[in-house]
């Protein structure tokens, strides 16, 4: 998503419950996208990555889903606990390219 | 599992000095990256390396330079500080150009 001024989208949840997180992407010619994650503190963390010849990829308790049609990519976090609190990040990169762009993220916050 | 070690987690300068950001990465990856972080503004690339003593701009080289002598260390200069360049620094590599970088914990740079 995109942010305003200083501020994070944000995120509020429920213990137990599924996030979805989204991001919106403007290069039609990227192939590869991640999402990361960021606690506070810290440097970003690899969670799951898909290929632009996927619509779909499942990790532990995360599933990527990607629409290249309308430039769309969403992170789901199955039963989301506390420690999934943080900022998430999508980055996306072009065939070849080294560069990857990232967004401007999204707080997600878990409440007990 | 691989590790991205910044010499710094945090450093405090004055302006005018001339700064150095370390950076060692333990996976003999061949790329390595520098980002800054910035609220509002996300993650931006200065500059990255695909190997040794090669060196390409990012988005934001201006006030910067880099250093790649070994493969496994990237450095960051900044020639000469200034308070615009406060900021969290984050290094970064990746096996591939096709695979996920990973991050170290990040400098948080304060020029004062």
């Amino acid at each position: 998503g995109e942010s305003v001024g200083l501020h994070l989208p944000t995120l509020s949840v429920q213990e137990g419950d599924n996030s979805i997180i989204n991001c919106a992407y403007s290069n039609s010619a990227s192939d590869y996208f991640i999402w990361y994650k960021q606690e506070s503190g810290k440097g970003p963390q690899f969670i799951i990555d898909i290929r632009s010849n996927m619509d779909k990829r499942q990790g532990q308790r995360v599933t990527v889903l990607l629409n290249k049609t309308v430039k769309h990519l969403s992170l789901q976090i199955a039963a989301t606990q506390p420690g999934d609190s943080a900022v998430y990040f999508c980055a996306e990169k072009g065939w070849r390219n080294y560069k990857l762009t990232f967004g401007k993220g999204t707080l997600l916050t878990v409440n007990p | 599992d691989v590790k991205v070690t910044q010499s710094s987690r945090y450093l405090v300068k004055r302006t005018g000095e001339k700064v150095f950001l370390e950076c060692v990465q333990d996976m003999d990856h061949e790329n390595m990256f520098w980002y800054r972080q910035d609220p509002g503004l996300g993650l931006r690339l200065i500059y990255f390396s695909y190997d040794v003593k090669m060196k390409e701009k990012g988005d934001i080289p201006e006030g910067y330079s880099v250093s790649r002598e070994k493969k496994e260390r990237f450095s960051l200069i900044l020639e000469s500080a200034s308070t615009n360049q406060t900021s969290m620094y984050l290094c970064a590599s990746s096996y591939r150009v096709d695979t996920e970088a990973f991050f170290g914990q990040g400098t948080r740079l304060t020029v004062v």
